[in-house]
């Protein structure tokens, strides 16, 4: 499994936007990117997902270099419900039976 | 998208007694799930996945027969914390994963478990 590497935390204020990095040297072929956010004393909730290039929603973008490895999560213009641990995972594609390992993720603070 | 929910929210127990945390996908079959414990200020650390129809396979470190997993359906898998102590206060969370080429997964709300 493809291991990752966050920042450990970030801080930034309201209305600003936040760009998360994180490498993942090792991504295989096969395997997606994919963001989750989870909030204190909640289950990790999907952001974005992504092979390559930019994927974009309603919520953040998500750049992805050529040689994939490593990805940026952008969150446009930032609120304070915006505090909270951002995950980045890789995985493979059709591997329902196999969990998702987390990293430490960022914990990502923002300020009025 | 799909929905994961996990019953209950919270739990408190006392020392010595069993605590049964249940995980139901109620939108897509999820023959496969999973759960995962949390402490303060780390991340999600898997314990084992629950197979429907079979045994559970455990991560190094999780005790089986402390941590009962019963995957009866295609859409439900329960956590059983034996004898819990206090040690074992977490946050618990299950997850699902639908067969398809997306390796998005489906979190439940967790649970967070105290021991007294």
């Amino acid at each position: 499994l493809a291991k990752t590497t966050q920042p450990i935390s970030m801080d930034s204020y309201e209305g600003q936007e936040v760009n998360i990095t994180c490498s993942h040297n090792n991504i295989a072929t096969n395997d997606y990117i994919t963001w989750y956010q989870q909030f204190p004393s909640q289950g990790p909730r999907f952001i974005i997902q992504g092979y390559k290039t930019k994927v974009t929603n309603e919520v953040a973008s998500l750049f992805i270099p050529a040689d994939r490895k490593s990805s940026t999560l952008s969150l446009p213009r930032v609120s304070l419900s915006d505090t909270a641990v951002y995950y980045c995972l890789v995985a493979a594609s059709g591997t329902g039976r196999r969990a998702l390992t987390f990293g430490s993720g960022t914990r990502l603070q923002v300020q009025p | 998208g799909a929905v994961v929910s996990q019953h209950p929210s919270w739990v408190i127990c006392k020392s010595g007694t069993s605590v049964k945390i249940e995980c139901r996908s109620l939108d897509f079959q999820a023959t496969t799930m999973f759960w995962y414990r949390q402490f303060p200020k780390q991340s999600l650390m898997l314990m084992a996945t629950s197979n429907e129809g079979s045994k559970a396979t455990y991560e190094q470190g999780v005790e089986k027969d402390k941590f009962l997993i019963n995957h009866a359906s295609l859409t439900l898998s329960t956590l059983t914390v034996t004898s819990a102590h206090p040690e074992d206060s977490s946050f618990y969370i299950c997850s699902a994963r639908a067969r398809t080429m997306n390796t998005e997964a489906f979190f439940g709300q967790g649970t967070r478990l105290t021991v007294v």
